[in-house]
Order: structure tokens, then C-alpha cells, then sequence
């Protein structure tokens, strides 16, 4: 199994509080993706990371940021969340290499916005 | 415009029947890579196969099939003899080099929800 944990696994919050989603992986892999997971829309990505303080927006960017002061952690916070951010979000890590273009994902994190 | 169409949205089946799931993809690229991903009810996404695009064999492991063919931008896959423990929602998924190194978008398909039924 890759080394890929997510914190929380679970989180009930209300509208307008703030939030971290904490990714932690433990394969030293360069890139790192955060998706979210809706009914009827799969996968999305929201942000990605291709290195320490490198970070870029994927398709539904809107309403986070992210950061990833450290090879390990990748972060995703909700500034205020919203009723619309009610989803599963999953990490991701890519290696680089003969396995280039393979994701490994966390176990995912439910988050619901009241 | 959808980069990876899944376009059953969910399929029920009678234990031991075939199925087969659509996956149709669009690109410019000339190298990419497509998969399968099974995510069981449990939740978690489990890797399934990765094709590049300069390989179209078709491959077949145990009873789980691929079909690729760059013609029509398709990888299917087949299930044969399917059984209960196959239900899950399956997600195609197409992976595109970007501009920063060998840094992979990836893109993924809605999904199709398989329902085998004993």
C-alpha cells in the first residue's frame, strides 16, 4: 500500500468556518493532487502540487487554497466553507518514473457542511 | 468539454453475465496513459490496469478485459462471468503529460455504477 493518510477521515462543520484537510504521505513522491468526489461528476481536481511550494489550480479551484510547506503534507483548506463543498475529497501522490502516470490515493476524507 | 466520457451511469447485471463498461476519451496528445480504477462500496479507489498510447494489445486478466483502440478513442472494459463481488462504481481515467517535468494531469470519466446481483 502507498504511504498516504488523510486527516480527517470525517468532519461535520458549519457554513462559514474554516477548514484543513490534512494530506501526509510517506513515498517522498514529488506530485501530489487533491480531487473531490461528487455524484454523477467522478473525480475532480482542485488543486495540485508538483513540488514543495509549488502549487497550481486544477478544474473546481474555487473556494480553496492549498499549501505544502513540506515534501509529506499537502493541504487543503475550505477559507469558508459551504453547503457545496459537502464531499468526499481524495489525495493522491504520483510517482515519478517507469510507474509516471499511476495516482495511488488516500482513503478520503467526508466532509459535510451544514 | 468532457475529456473522459463513462456515458452508463450504471449497469445491473445477474450473477455470471458479461458485461462490458464504455470509456471514451479525447486528447491531443500523442502520449498519455488511461485507466481503470475500481471503487468498491467500501470507498477506497483501487488502481485496475494503465494503458500508454502507443500500446493497443488488448489485455485480459482472469476474468477483467481492456479493449483500446485509438480509432475511435475508446477503452473499454469487460467483465466476464461476473460476480457479486464486482459491484462497484468503476471510473475511467485519462492522464495527459503537462508542462512541468513528467507531471501528469489526470483526468477522470463520472463513472458507472455496477450492480451484480446474485
Amino acid at each position: 500500500d502507498a504511504g498516504i493518510t488523510q486527516s480527517p477521515r470525517h468532519k461535520v462543520t458549519e457554513t462559514g468556518t474554516p477548514v484543513t484537510l490534512r494530506c501526509h504521505q510517506t513515498e517522498n513522491h514529488r506530485y501530489m493532487y487533491w480531487y473531490r468526489q461528487d455524484p454523477g461528476h467522478g473525480l475532480r481536481l482542485i488543486h495540485y502540487s508538483y513540488g514543495v511550494k509549488d502549487t497550481d489550480k486544477g478544474e473546481v479551484s474555487d473556494g480553496y487554497s492549498v499549501s505544502r510547506s513540506k515534501t509529506e503534507d499537502f493541504l487543503l483548506t475550505l477559507e469558508s466553507a459551504t453547503s457545496s463543498q459537502t464531499s468526499v475529497y481524495f489525495c493522491a501522490i504520483s510517482p515519478p518514473g517507469n510507474l509516471a502516470g499511476e495516482l495511488f490515493f488516500g482513503e478520503g476524507s467526508r466532509l459535510t457542511v451544514l | 468539454a468532457q475529456k473522459v466520457t463513462q456515458a452508463q451511469t450504471e449497469i445491473s447485471v445477474v450473477e455470471k453475465e458479461d458485461v462490458t463498461l464504455d470509456c471514451v476519451y479525447e486528447t491531443r496528445d500523442t502520449t498519455y496513459y488511461l485507466f481503470w480504477y475500481k471503487q468498491p462500496p467500501s470507498g477506497e479507489l483501487v488502481f485496475l490496469i494503465r494503458r500508454n498510447s502507443f500500446d493497443e494489445q488488448n489485455e485480459i486478466s482472469g476474468r477483467y478485459s481492456w479493449n483500446f483502440q485509438k480509432s475511435t478513442s475508446s477503452f473499454n472494459f469487460t467483465i466476464t462471468a461476473s460476480q457479486v463481488v464486482d459491484s462497484a462504481v468503476y471510473f475511467c481515467a485519462l492522464s495527459e503529460t503537462g508542462q512541468v517535468g513528467n507531471f501528469n494531469k489526470f483526468y477522470f470519466g463520472s463513472g458507472t455504477k455496477l450492480n451484480v446481483k446474485p
